[in-house]
């Protein structure tokens, strides 16, 4: 079955940039798609087709996908950006949606 | 206001059967594919169950192949999810999530508020 691998943790201060990354194979030719997911709370897509963003999304955020790494960027990270990121493709060979991992992001 | 409600959820023993209903308004139902995503306490988020916009085509993970039925009732513009031989590792919450567009390459646009399954004895 395809993974989708992220790393767990990133901590970024107020006003830096985050960089949340998302490694699965040839997933540069797959349409990804990021959520962000708070305590307590349903997923959010922050970023669309790799790099789209829905209405309402600030443009802090941005995605990019290439090879075997899709990377979710947080620019000028604020304290309402801590949560927890997962991204998400459709794997056609199998039928089946697959999730990353998921990242938490800190803001110190 | 688009929204999905799910309901259903409880404690259910090991073994026991359990069905979950999402009830969608606010959109055109019929016209979207729909899947059951879940999550561990803890743990990140699982698909589990996906459907076409007709309900002719069902999608299962490996996990719940062969336990769990998806299907939908376009007349009354709801979702549900038969769960049965119910395992501790099943123990989630459960969401439902609309697909954006007919695509199944497309993303999970809306996301209900999810609903509690605990496989307890």
């Amino acid at each position: 079955s395809y993974v989708l691998t992220q790393s767990p943790s990133v901590s970024v201060a107020p006003g830096q940039t985050a960089t949340i990354t998302c490694g699965g194979n040839k997933i540069g030719s797959k349409s990804v798609h990021w959520y962000q997911q708070k305590p307590g709370q349903a997923p959010v897509p922050v970023v669309y087709d790799d790099s789209d963003r829905p209405s309402g999304i600030p443009e802090r955020f941005s995605g990019s996908n290439s090879g075997n790494t899709a990377t979710l960027t947080i620019s000028r990270v604020e304290a309402g950006d801590e949560a927890d990121y997962y991204c998400q493709l459709w794997e056609s060979s199998s039928d089946h949606y697959v999730f990353g991992t998921g990242t938490k992001v800190t803001v110190l | 206001e688009v929204q999905l409600l799910e309901s259903g959820g409880g404690l259910v023993q090991p073994g026991g059967s359990l069905r979950l209903s999402c009830a969608a308004s606010g959109f055109i139902f019929s016209t979207y594919p729909m899947s059951w995503v879940r999550q561990a306490p803890g743990k990140g988020l699982e698909w589990v169950s996906g459907i076409s916009g007709s309900g002719d085509n069902t999608y299962y993970a490996d996990s719940v192949k062969g336990r769990f039925s998806i299907s939908r009732d376009n007349s009354k513009n709801t979702l549900y999810l038969q769960m049965n031989s119910l395992r501790a590792e099943d123990t989630a919450v459960y969401f439902c999530a609309k697909v954006r567009g007919s695509s199944r390459v497309n993303p999970f646009d809306i996301w209900g508020q999810g609903t509690m399954v605990t496989v307890s004895s």
